[in-house]
């Protein structure tokens, strides 16, 4: 089964660090692009960052660059998400996504459950 | 990086079509063939239904299919069902980036 499992999230004070991590089976991680994506709760979508399938292409939104840094491990098949000065403005529940390709094709077709990341004092 | 502008809502009766606009500028939807959509179903993680504007992902029902034209796309649900309304949302790639639309609340009356 195609699975995208996220951790890391939780109740953490502004200007703290968390960092989420995304495991993932039943595919060829290392053939894929993968993304992160947050949703405020009733809120819309919003991409925070993307990374290539051997890491030579990273993007990140406005709202987050220099803040967070997205990263790889394809021997673990695992996509992380390293957030730094977190804002109140940063609380949303985190999906990892699937690239349908290697590179950016702007298309997520595998989501996770999701991971609430809640900042807050 | 602005998010795309889609209509806050939209709505047909059972059997009928809907179509859902997606705006965005040359930098986007109009720059690229990397234009997709999802299906959100309320709790629920969201579902891609429409990838590089007009493809459909196996198991996606062909009532679905998708166009663009300049610097807007759009998402057209022919023959609406109840299990159709959802919010849905358009994505484009803009060049390292990617951006996603306000979303579009479809309601089947």
């Amino acid at each position: 089964e195609v699975q995208l499992v996220e951790s890391g999230g939780g109740l953490v004070q502004p200007g703290r660090s968390l960092r989420l991590s995304c495991t993932a089976s039943g595919f060829s991680f290392d053939d894929y692009a993968m993304h992160w994506v947050r949703q405020v709760s009733g809120k819309g979508l919003e991409w925070v960052s993307g990374i290539s399938w051997n890491s030579g292409s990273i993007g990140y939104a406005d709202s987050v660059k220099g803040r967070f840094t997205i990263s790889r491990d394809n021997a673990k098949n695992s996509l992380y998400l390293q957030m730094n000065s977190l804002r109140a403005e940063d609380t949303a529940l985190y999906y990892c996504v699937k690239d349908i390709c290697g590179g950016d094709c702007a298309a997520f077709d595998i989501w996770g459950q999701g991971t609430m990341v809640t900042v807050s004092s | 990086q602005s998010a795309l502008t889609q209509p806050p809502s939209a709505s047909g009766s059972p059997g009928q079509s809907v179509t859902i606009s997606c705006t965005g500028t040359s930098s986007d939807v109009g720059g690229y063939s990397y234009v997709s959509w999802y299906q959100q179903h309320p709790g629920k993680a969201p579902k891609l239904m429409i990838y590089e504007v007009t493809k459909r992902p196996s198991g996606v029902p062909d009532r679905f299919s998708g166009s663009k034209s300049g610097n807007t796309a759009s998402l057209t649900v022919s023959g609406l069902q109840a299990e159709d309304e959802a919010d849905y949302y358009c994505s484009s790639y803009a060049g390292i980036n990617n951006v996603f639309g306000t979303g579009t609340k479809v309601t089947v009356l």
